[in-house]
């Protein structure tokens, strides 16, 4: 699986949008970008997943470039729930179930 | 709809013991995951486990077993725990189809504490 890069650590003021960068240079083409987000001594979360097309669902959005060597996870309006460790995955077919976690980026939103 | 479950909460055992820790995968799924987390760190997958058979492991040694039942819910077990083994351990489930985008859903984790 490719490797990714994330910022250790970002902020955000609340009810603004939170845009977490994510870099994946080796990214190979059928290999797809995968983010989860985990609370604070929760379970990970699944937020978002695509391929080569920008994503949305109810939670963010995903904006992936057209070399498709970096993302962005978007989160429209961030809340203090929001708070958490953002995980983003490059997964190939040839991994089954196997998600390779980095450290990711540690968000805080700020009131 | 119940998603993952797992049990216990939370563990403490002393080192040389042995552990088992239990996990029930979301309605519909039928593979499940296990992830070891450590204080600080990432997630790393364990191993993965469809159709009652382990599907793919990751790097971890022999002390780390695990089972999966006919239900779909499986077991992860610990022989002759180290103090390293203290950890957070994840538990995930998917459909199983192997297809890259299958997505994993968590459960909310069992902390281990060995002492």
């Amino acid at each position: 699986d490719a490797k990714t890069t994330q910022p250790p650590s970002m902020d955000c003021a609340e009810g603004r949008a939170a845009n977490l960068p994510c870099n994946h240079s080796t990214i190979s083409g059928n290999e797809y970008v995968y983010w989860y987000r985990q609370i604070h001594s929760q379970g990970p979360q699944y937020i978002i997943h695509g391929l080569k097309n920008n994503e949305t669902n109810e939670m963010a959005s995903l904006i992936i470039t057209e070399d498709r060597k970096s993302s962005t996870l978007i989160l429209p309006h961030a809340t203090l729930r929001d708070t958490a460790v953002y995980y983003c995955i490059v997964r190939s077919g040839t991994s089954y179930g196997k998600l390779t976690f980095g450290q990711g980026t540690i968000l805080t939103v700020h009131p | 709809d119940a998603g993952v479950t797992q049990s216990p909460t939370h563990l403490i055992k002393t080192r040389g013991q042995q552990v088992t820790l239990r996990c029930s995968p979301k309605s519909g799924h039928d593979t499940v995951s296990w992830y070891q987390q450590a204080l600080g760190q990432g997630p790393q997958f364990i191993f993965q486990y469809y159709e009652e058979e382990e599907r793919q492991r990751g790097n971890f040694p022999d002390r780390f077993s695990g089972h999966q039942f006919p239900n779909y819910s499986s077991e992860l077990n610990v022989n002759a725990l180290l103090l390293g083994d203290s950890a957070l351990y994840l538990c995930a489930s998917s459909t199983g189809s192997g297809s890259i985008t299958d997505t994993q859903y968590f459960g909310p984790g069992t902390r281990l504490t060995v002492l």
